[in-house]
């Protein structure tokens, strides 16, 4: 989706080393998803933001929201191997209580080099 | 996975001819999600349920149908299956009231 852009479109990092990945969004994000899929596979939910300036952490994997809801980050510590994949962002633009619509960025393929 | 299956896994299918996808979940969800997959457009919402019997559109629900008539089933209906509708079809749920996890998957291709 336009609506949702994800940067870098592709990465390779050295393993070890530590990288970002961002989501950004012209419309307030009232919820926002971060997933992560191995090539032909599903999506593994990894986290959700929903507040602004929320951050989160599992592992070694850190997702903060800004402020003005509109821009996300997702941080790896130490990369390994394992965090190989396609990450992708996904958002709930419309503010409601029921369905999550979720619109899609296009995913940053991440690539671990050792 | 929230307990979420989805059949066929794969499927190759030619023009014209209708398909029908299953999504199928155990653990008693309100609302349901069809999205499908396809390289330079990321994941896009075709149709949702938000109960049995209640279904709505979403972003890209033309040549797509959906019914749920158990709370544990939606399915997806191609009614003349069309080339540009190869792709990855995945279902989701809602968990919890704000999370949404996705099912494995159909790779669908239309000859």
């Amino acid at each position: 989706s336009q609506e949702l852009e994800q940067s870098p479109q592709s990465l390779i990092v050295q393993e070890g080393k530590n990288l970002t990945i961002n989501c950004t969004s012209s419309k307030t994000l009232y919820g926002l998803y971060w997933y992560k899929q191995k090539y032909g596979e599903g999506l593994i939910f990894l986290m959700m933001l929903q507040k602004g300036g929320e951050e989160k952490s599992h592992e070694k994997i850190t997702a903060k929201l800004d402020e003005k809801k509109q821009q996300s980050s997702l941080h790896i510590t130490a990369s390994q191997p394992s965090h190989a994949g396609i990450y992708l962002c996904g958002a709930d633009i419309e503010k409601n209580q029921g369905a999550q619509k979720l619109v899609f960025g296009q995913g940053t393929r991440l690539t671990i080099n050792p | 996975d929230a307990g979420i299956t989805q059949s066929p896994r794969h499927k190759v299918t030619e023009t014209g001819t209708p398909v029908t996808l299953r999504c199928h979940q155990t653990e008693n969800h309100r609302y349901m999600y069809w999205y499908r997959q396809d390289p330079g457009h990321g994941l896009r919402l075709i149709h949702y349920s938000y109960g049995v019997k209640d279904t709505d559109k979403g972003e890209v629900s033309d040549g797509y149908s959906v019914s749920r008539s158990k709370t544990e089933d939606f399915l997806l209906t191609l009614e003349s299956a069309t080339s540009s509708q190869t792709s990855v079809y995945f279902c989701a749920i809602t968990h919890n009231a704000d999370t949404q996890y996705f099912g494995p998957g159909t790779r669908l291709t239309v000859l």
